[in-house]
């Protein structure tokens, strides 16, 4: 199957910094990426869809000056937390599915964890 | 997006089958039913699909009802390792664009 990375894995930082997460697919292009957060024994919330040269789709609630979406490329996709704080700590996955349409089902990458102290 | 129900866990034991339910009531004719599972601290994976018939994949089978409105994740045979929250998700066929809402789940334990 394909294959979404994430980077980093795991991130701690202080609150008001900024933290940028990747999501990158690896054997395949997408010209839309999603981004979730899911909280502790929660479900996945989507946050935004992320369109490849053009401004993010956020959903409802969802502030876009905080987390800021960039598509660069149709293979990479990143999301930066701006001025953190611990309310933001929570758990961060990308999803994508192959732009070429041959596959109906959307890939996850492993998730990010971050920890705003 | 149209809701699915699920219960919220079920328990089974190793190397039997397992059958995991999932109403959507609300189901359009355009919707298809998906399943993603989640196991813990790791991104969600695709399990199955489906729109009107049965299908069967390595992983599971779907069994989706005669009026749409309900249908069944089959894992035939359960492993420790198929302890995971699974998700039944109604996905507009949009293109590979469309977006997946996620309910609740059932979180599924396996006992050795």
């Amino acid at each position: 199957g394909a294959v979404v990375s994430q980077h980093p894995s795991r991130v701690i930082c202080k609150s008001g910094t900024s933290v940028k997460i990747e999501c990158r697919s690896l054997d395949f292009q997408a010209t839309t990426m999603f981004w979730y957060r899911q909280f502790p024994k929660q479900s996945l919330m989507l946050m935004a869809t992320s369109n490849e040269g053009s401004k993010a789709t956020y959903e409802q609630g969802v502030e876009k000056d905080k987390f800021l979406i960039n598509h660069a490329s149709l293979t990479l996709s990143t999301l930066t937390v701006t001025s953190a704080h611990p309310e933001d700590s929570s758990f961060y996955i990308c999803s994508a599915s192959p732009m070429d349409g041959t596959r109906y089902e959307q890939y996850f990458g492993p998730g990010t964890r971050l920890t705003v102290t | 997006d149209a809701k699915t129900t699920q219960p919220n866990s079920m328990e089974s034991n190793e190397e039997e089958p397992v059958h995991l339910p999932c109403n959507h009531s609300t189901i359009s004719g355009t919707d298809y039913i998906h399943w993603y599972r989640q196991l813990p601290s790791q991104g969600p994976e695709y399990v199955i699909h489906g729109l009107t018939s049965n299908v069967n994949n390595r992983m599971a089978s779907l069994a989706i009802a005669e009026d749409r409105k309900s249908s069944t994740l089959i894992l035939h045979r359960a492993t420790l390792r198929d302890a995971a929250v699974y998700y039944c998700i109604l996905r507009d066929w949009a293109g590979a664009n469309s977006k997946l809402t996620f309910g609740k789940g059932i979180t599924l334990s396996v006992r050795p």
